[in-house]
């Protein structure tokens, strides 16, 4: 159902790092941009890694993003209880008129 | 910044049509500067993303859906709507309005807080 894959889900302890892996295409990933979002409990997304591996404002280092070929990375240094929550990548999209695809979504615990 | 806050029925019953609306705020729907966008979430899934409208007039829709979706932008009031006609129990879930710039490296910076939709006669 998902264009984009993602782990369902990943864990490490306080102060630990984390990475979450995005596999898509050349239709999507290959050939476009990717983005990062986390969704905590009971809210909307919220953005933050944009054009593959830069932060909107005030998001903080301890998320990175990268991208080689057709997959993506989320990394989260640092690991606090209050990063617990959705971790949706997204790409735009270039093929069957869909202007955008999420991921699966991976679930990390602290 | 953008705001963004949807509105429409908590519930609508199997073969109706779901009608959303999301009033913005801090842009103008008639700015070329974005895709107005719908997305949804059923309980406990991933994102769907449903459909994006530029004010060009360019519409895309995601092609499960393409037949039953219509989004269209409502200048005089600020806002944009989504039509689903012939709902059925697998179009449950949370709809959001979201914004994204389309210079191609962004991503969805703005989104409403959700309106959750149940479909059941």
């Amino acid at each position: 159902q998902f264009v984009l894959t993602q782990p369902p889900s990943v864990s490490a302890a306080p102060g630990q790092k984390v990475s979450i892996s995005c596999s898509g295409s050349s239709s999507n990933i290959g050939n476009n941009y990717v983005s990062w979002y986390q969704q905590l409990p009971g809210t909307a997304p919220k953005l933050l890694i944009y054009d593959n591996n830069r932060r909107p404002s005030g998001i903080p280092a301890r998320f990175s993003g990268s991208k080689s070929g057709t997959s993506a990375t989320l990394g989260i240094t640092g690991l606090q209880t209050g990063d617990e929550a959705d971790y949706f990548c997204g790409s735009w999209n270039s093929g069957e008129n869909v202007l955008y695809v999420f991921g699966s979504g991976t679930r990390v615990t602290v | 910044q953008v705001h963004l806050q949807e509105s429409g029925p908590g519930l609508v019953r199997p073969s109706e049509t779901l009608f959303l609306t999301c009033t913005v705020s801090g842009a103008s729907v008639s700015s070329d500067s974005y895709y107005w966008s719908w997305i949804r979430q059923s309980p406990g899934k991933g994102l769907e993303w449903i459909g994006c409208h530029h004010s060009s007039g360019s519409t895309f829709y995601h092609p499960s859906l393409k037949g039953r979706v219509a989004i269209f932008l409502d200048a005089s009031k600020n806002q944009f709507s989504m039509r689903l006609t012939s709902v059925t129990a697998a179009d449950s879930a949370v709809y959001s309005c979201a914004a994204i710039l389309t210079a191609i490296a962004a991503g969805y910076a703005s989104w409403g807080q959700g309106t959750l939709v149940g479909v059941s006669s």
